[in-house]
């Protein structure tokens, strides 16, 4: 079946460093979303990406869709304390109404 | 609008009981969907339905039914409740697929089964 896989798992950064996660998909994808889940919290959708080469910004976070539609990522630059927790990448294969959730990177910011 | 709502909040149950987790939006959206959330497991599609009297199974379906009468509500039956059910079940809601899809996630309900 689909899958949708992301590294890393486990990500610790100084606050002020960039921070990047991917996701890499085994078939090509409709679209991709990310999301960000605070701890002991619940998913928080960030964005939505559809097109191939796709790039959208929000603030400090980037996010790109790959060419083949098969793989993304997201960068944040200069992260903050409150930029921690687990971001997911989701996708959904063409025709598809299934949405998979890649398994999520956790991120954790040293002040 | 108060989103999407869940209860309970938590629930523990023993092995071979059944439950009801309850879900509901008043966002007016035709998709809707249960995940469970395992440590290190991610988000796992349980069943997910693209609109009243319609629903399909995820990845993870064995052990639950779902049923959507109505557009607002989607409830998840545990038929009897096993161990390896103790997780996190999040509810989410959101347009249908084809348009800009913000998915809303509920505040989840936390089930131990011993």
């Amino acid at each position: 079946g689909q899958q949708v896989m992301q590294i890393p798992q486990y990500q610790h950064v100084q606050e002020g460093e960039d921070f990047t996660t991917y996701c890499n998909s085994s078939t090509t994808l409709s679209n991709i979303q990310w999301y960000k889940q605070r701890p002991g919290g619940h998913p928080v959708f960030l964005i939505q990406l559809v097109k191939s080469g796709e790039v959208k910004k929000q603030k400090r976070l980037t996010f790109q869709f790959g060419e083949a539609k098969k793989n993304s990522s997201l960068h944040i630059t200069a992260t903050q304390t409150t930029d921690v927790g687990t971001y997911f990448c989701a996708g959904r294969k063409g025709g598809s109404e299934k949405l998979v959730f890649g398994k999520g990177t956790k991120l954790t910011v040293n002040p | 609008n108060a989103g999407v709502t869940q209860t309970p909040k938590f629930q523990v149950l023993k092995t071979g009981q059944s439950m009801t987790l309850q879900c509901a939006q008043d966002m007016n959206h035709e998709y809707m969907s249960w995940y469970r959330q395992d440590p290190g497991m991610g988000l796992r599609l349980i069943h997910y339905s693209v609109g009243a009297g319609i629903t399909d199974q995820g990845e993870v379906p064995n052990g639950y039914n779902v049923s959507r009468s109505t557009t607002e509500d989607f409830p998840l039956r545990l038929l009897s409740a096993a161990p390896s059910q103790t997780s996190v079940y999040f509810c989410a809601s959101s347009y249908s697929t084809g348009r800009q899809e913000t998915q809303y996630f509920g505040p989840g309900t936390r089930l131990l089964v011993l």
